[in-house]
């Protein structure tokens, strides 16, 4: 079935660095969103992104958080400078045109580790 | 607050058994229900999807139910394997658009033995 891919599956950086991380969603699909799940606790949502905007974000997108998706490549979550309890899993999601929120396909996973 | 419930937060099981995993809600609106698979390390994996008001859904040995009026579903699984060890994420999206938001559950964590 279509699958969304997480580059890389775990990344260590040192606070204070810059962090990128991609996400190449499901071809044809135009909704992507970031999710976080600290460890032990439930996924939430953070951002929602389509037409090259930004459309929803909740209060854990904090400012030194961005996303974008430049000329469909992957879609990327940048966070500069990286703070220790950015330490989390983030899920890449995508979802197709005009589709409900229902079809909806994950990626595995990118584990962030701030030291 | 959390807004999606689940429980029992743990559960071993005999393989070959059938279990229950409970999800109580409060969000609102309650466009849909989702139940995901999430094996350790691993991403999420969807198993059915609920809609309307009182839904009942079958996807080979699971099964689930919903009914919005109690804000409430089960997901049934029946003859666990061993390969059914994983957590089972309740998850209630709030809109019907691909803009909704999901809220998610913390997961019941099942374990099935020999």
């Amino acid at each position: 079935g279509p699958k969304v891919l997480q580059i890389p599956s775990h990344q260590i950086i040192d606070m204070g660095q810059m962090v990128t991380l991609n996400c190449d969603p499901v071809s044809n699909h135009l909704y992507f969103y970031w999710y976080k799940q600290i460890l032990g606790q439930q996924m939430e949502f953070l951002v929602n992104f389509y037409n090259g905007k930004v459309m929803e974000k909740s209060k854990l997108f904090k400012d030194q958080f961005s996303v974008e998706r430049p000329d469909g490549s992957y879609f990327t979550l940048k966070i500069q400078p990286t703070a220790l309890e950015d330490s989390a899993v983030y899920f890449c999601a995508s979802s197709p045109q005009g589709a409900s929120n229902e079809r909806l396909f994950f990626g595995h996973g990118t584990k962030l580790s701030v030291l | 607050k959390t807004q999606v419930e689940q429980s029992p937060q743990s559960l071993v099981v005999r393989q070959g058994e059938n279990c229950v995993l409970q999800c109580n809600y409060s969000v609102t609106p309650d466009n849909h229900l989702r139940w995901f698979k999430q094996d350790t390390g691993k991403g999420l994996v969807s198993l059915t999807v609920l809609v309307d008001q009182k839904d009942k859904t079958s996807n080979g040995r699971y099964s689930a139910t919903l009914d919005k009026d109690a804000k409430h579903s089960t997901l049934h699984i029946t003859a666990t394997l061993l390969d059914d060890t994983a957590t089972y994420i309740c998850v209630v999206g709030d809109r019907g658009s691909a803009l909704g938001r999901l809220h998610f559950g913390a997961g019941t964590q099942l374990i099935v033995i020999p």
